[in-house]
């Protein structure tokens, strides 16, 4: 059974710092996914990650993948109140498809 | 250009009935993926549309059922609503070709009372 692995679950972030979400998946998949929740809204697209060594870039978003080692982090760099929502990582439910099973998710609260 | 979108955007039923969910893909776009999140299980895979075929499908009981009709459109009905079928419904739609992009609709809220 396919499975995806974050953590931490739940992060407190100091405005300023620097953190790191992980997320590791139990088998082979072509592309890894990021997305950003708020409360009470839908996914919204982050970044797509396709192949080993692929590292992607978006204000103070960083994301990079290593297929080898199943995992793909999402670094925060200088946080700041306007990155509080939750994010996931997903990855393709099989090769044939685009259905996504996803982590349970990380909560950043950033606070000043 | 139309994002996807959901209808209703919420519903409030009570245990035993039935309900039907609707989506519209982006123009264009002929898969459609449904997904539940809950508080407690997350987001959890419910089944994906292509071309009005069934490509996959998630470990949900068969009270849950979809289609896809020719214009991409998907519904999705759940049978004798129990009260753990209270959730945000979300459907996803991607590109024939550029699968690697999905986009997802706004959701449809569920309370099941």
């Amino acid at each position: 059974e396919l499975k995806v692995e974050q953590n931490p679950l739940f992060l407190s972030m100091q405005e300023g710092k620097n953190y790191t979400i992980y997320c590791n998946y139990s088998t082979t998949s072509d592309r890894l996914y990021w997305y950003r929740q708020d409360p009470g809204k839908s996914l919204e697209s982050l970044f797509v990650l396709l192949s080993n060594g692929a590292v992607k870039q978006e204000g103070r978003l960083m994301a990079s993948l290593d297929t080898k080692a199943r995992l793909s982090t999402l670094h925060i760099t200088a946080a700041v109140h306007d990155l509080s929502a939750t994010y996931f990582c997903a990855v393709l439910h099989s090769r044939a498809g685009t259905a996504l099973i996803f982590g349970k998710g990380t909560t950043l609260s950033v606070s000043s | 250009k139309a994002g996807v979108t959901q209808t209703p955007r919420y519903l409030i039923k009570t245990r035993g009935q039935q309900v039907t969910l609707s989506c519209s893909p982006i123009s264009g776009h002929r898969s459609v993926s449904w997904y539940q999140q809950t508080p407690g299980q997350g987001l959890q895979f419910l089944f994906e549309y292509f071309s009005e075929t069934q490509r996959n499908k998630g470990n949900f009981p068969g009270r849950f059922s979809g289609r896809q009709f020719s214009n991409s459109r998907s519904e999705m009905n759940v049978s004798t609503l129990e009260l753990g079928d209270s959730a945000l419904y979300l459907c996803a739609s991607s590109l024939e070709g550029r699968d690697y992009e999905q986009y997802f609709g706004p959701g449809t809220r569920l309370t099941v009372t």
